[in-house]
């Protein structure tokens, strides 16, 4: 139990439907980002968000638009997706930005298909 | 970024030392060396960092040359559950995000 939960933790979705991913941290951090793990593929950063502002998009297709509505909540809205969007999301949170010290918690993931 | 360069497995057996290496030639005097891991079916999980000194903590300890240019983690005593994929990533002072490259994937053996 990392404190970073991730919800739903599998999800099928055809590519004309919308769904969201949910990611809630309890460790009072205020830096939350969205990271992409494909097969084969490293962890790609996707976004970071600090103090609910959105600090990096890292040129990531508008189909996936994230919220922060406060700084323990972060969603990742998915529209018109693509089979090749499957994927493993990984929710992280840290205390803040700015100290190459922080340490960062992953979630278990929320495991996406695009059929 | 300054890139790391990791062998993309390893293989050790139980209640043994691993020692797991990572080249970061063009490591920068601001970057920070950390270490994640991610075991299977799990999200990465912090493992420890350091700037010039060797850094022990409860999971592993952090060998770092004099010349930065290198770097190996060392689990004292590995066990199955320590089964994973190791990450060695540089982390620049200013820079927020974690560059993940392809690890090195652990196998420990009974």
């Amino acid at each position: 139990e990392t404190g970073v939960t991730q919800t739903p933790r599998h999800l099928v979705m055809g590519m004309t439907n919308k769904k969201s991913l949910k990611c809630e941290q309890h460790l009072g951090h205020n830096a939350m980002y969205w990271y992409k793990q494909s097969a084969k593929k490293p962890l790609e950063l996707m976004f970071v968000y600090n103090f609910k502002e959105q600090t990096e998009n890292n040129s990531v297709p508008s189909r996936f638009s994230p919220e922060c509505p406060n700084s323990s909540h972060l969603f990742l809205h998915l529209h018109t997706l693509q089979p090749e969007d499957s994927a493993l999301y990984l929710c992280a949170s840290s205390q803040d930005l700015g100290r190459v010290g922080n340490t960062i918690y992953f979630g278990e993931g929320s495991w996406l298909t695009v059929v | 970024d300054a890139k790391t360069t990791q062998p993309n497995s390893m293989e050790s057996n139980e209640e043994e030392p691993v020692h797991l290496p990572c080249n970061h030639s063009t490591i920068s005097g601001t970057d920070y060396i950390h270490w994640y891991r991610q075991l299977p079916s799990q999200g990465p999980e912090y493992v420890i960092h350091g700037l010039t000194s060797n850094v022990n903590n409860r999971m592993a300890s952090l060998a770092i040359a004099e010349d930065r240019k290198s770097s190996t983690l060392i689990l004292h005593r590995a066990t199955l559950r320590d089964a994973a994929v190791y990450y060695c990533i540089l982390r620049d002072y200013n820079n927020n995000d974690m560059r993940f490259g392809a690890g090195t994937r652990l196998t420990v053996k009974p």
